[in-house]
C-alpha cells in the first residue's frame, strides 16, 4: 500500500499568490515526522520543512507552512507569495520512527509552475 | 546542514560499461543513503550505506548491480554496473542529520546519468 498520496501531477499558480499542496499519508506507526522536499529541474533535493507527529503546532519556514490534520493524515503544504523561483517539483515524505529504519517514503511528487 | 558533494554531475554512458559515482560530505555522519530517480518518477532508495560495514540493499536491488563503498564517515561511492538504458536516472545520495527535532535527510546534487 502506498504510504504517502500526492493527487495534484501538476499546477499552475500565478505570481504572489499562495499554492496549496495536497499529501496524505498512511500508517499506523504513533511516531512518525512528515518532510516536504523542492525538487528544482537541475534535480537537486532541496528539504523545505518538517512536522513531527506529535507536534502541537503547524511548522512553518518563512513562506512555506505546514497544514497538519492528524485525524485526516493529511499534511498540506502552503507556499506563500508565490515566486518565479518557486516553479519546480515538491515531494512529501514520511518517515515511520517507530520502526527505526531511517527509511523515507516519498510521495509521487507534484510540479508548480509559476506564472508571472 | 551538512554540505554534500557528488562527482560527476552527469555522464552519458554505453550500456555494458560501468560508473561510479562518488559523495563526499563535509562533517562526519553516520548513515549515508543511495537514491534512484528515474525520468518522470519519484525517488527510490537504493541502500543505506554505513561506515565499516555492508551496505544494507532495499527490494529489487543488489550488490552486484549497484555496488557500494563506505570508507570513511565522510565518503561513499555507488557504482552501476553492466549498464543498460533502465539505468537512466538521477542518482542522489543523501545524509542524516539531527534537525527541527528529528533527523533530516539532506541530499547531495545529484548525478543525472544517461545510458545509451
Amino acid at each position: 500500500a502506498q504510504k504517502i498520496t500526492q493527487t495534484q501531477p501538476g499546477m499552475f499558480v500565478q505570481e504572489k499568490e499562495a499554492v496549496t499542496l495536497d499529501c496524505t499519508y498512511d500508517t499506523s506507526d504513533p511516531s512518525y515526522g512528515l518532510f516536504w522536499y523542492k525538487q528544482p529541474s537541475s534535480g537537486e533535493m532541496i528539504f523545505l520543512i518538517y512536522q513531527g507527529s506529535y507536534d502541537q503546532q503547524n511548522a512553518t519556514e518563512g513562506r512555506y507552512s505546514l497544514n497538519f490534520q492528524k485525524a485526516r493524515k493529511s499534511a498540506n503544504l502552503v507556499i506563500s507569495a508565490s515566486q518565479l523561483g518557486d516553479s519546480a517539483m515538491y515531494f512529501c515524505a514520511m518517515r515511520e520512527l517507530q520502526s527505526n529504519d531511517y527509511k523515507l517514503s516519498f510521495g509521487a511528487g507534484t510540479t508548480v509552475t509559476v506564472r508571472a | 546542514s551538512a554540505v554534500i558533494s557528488q562527482k560527476p554531475s552527469r555522464d552519458i554512458c554505453q550500456r555494458g560499461t560501468s560508473l561510479t559515482i562518488q559523495c563526499q560530505v563535509d562533517s562526519q555522519v553516520t548513515m549515508m543513503f543511495w537514491y534512484r530517480q528515474q525520468p518522470g518518477q519519484s525517488l527510490t532508495l537504493i541502500a543505506t550505506a554505513n561506515q565499516g560495514s555492508e551496505a544494507t540493499y532495499e527490494s529489487g536491488f543488489v550488490i552486484d548491480k549497484f555496488p557500494i563503498s563506505r570508507p570513511n564517515l565522510t565518503f561513499s561511492t555507488l557504482t552501476v554496473s553492466n549498464m543498460s538504458p533502465e539505468d537512466s536516472s538521477i542518482y542522489l545520495c543523501s545524509v542524516e542529520e539531527g534537525a527541527s527535532g528529528a533527523d533530516t535527510q539532506y541530499f547531495g546534487p545529484g548525478t543525472r546519468l544517461t545510458v545509451l
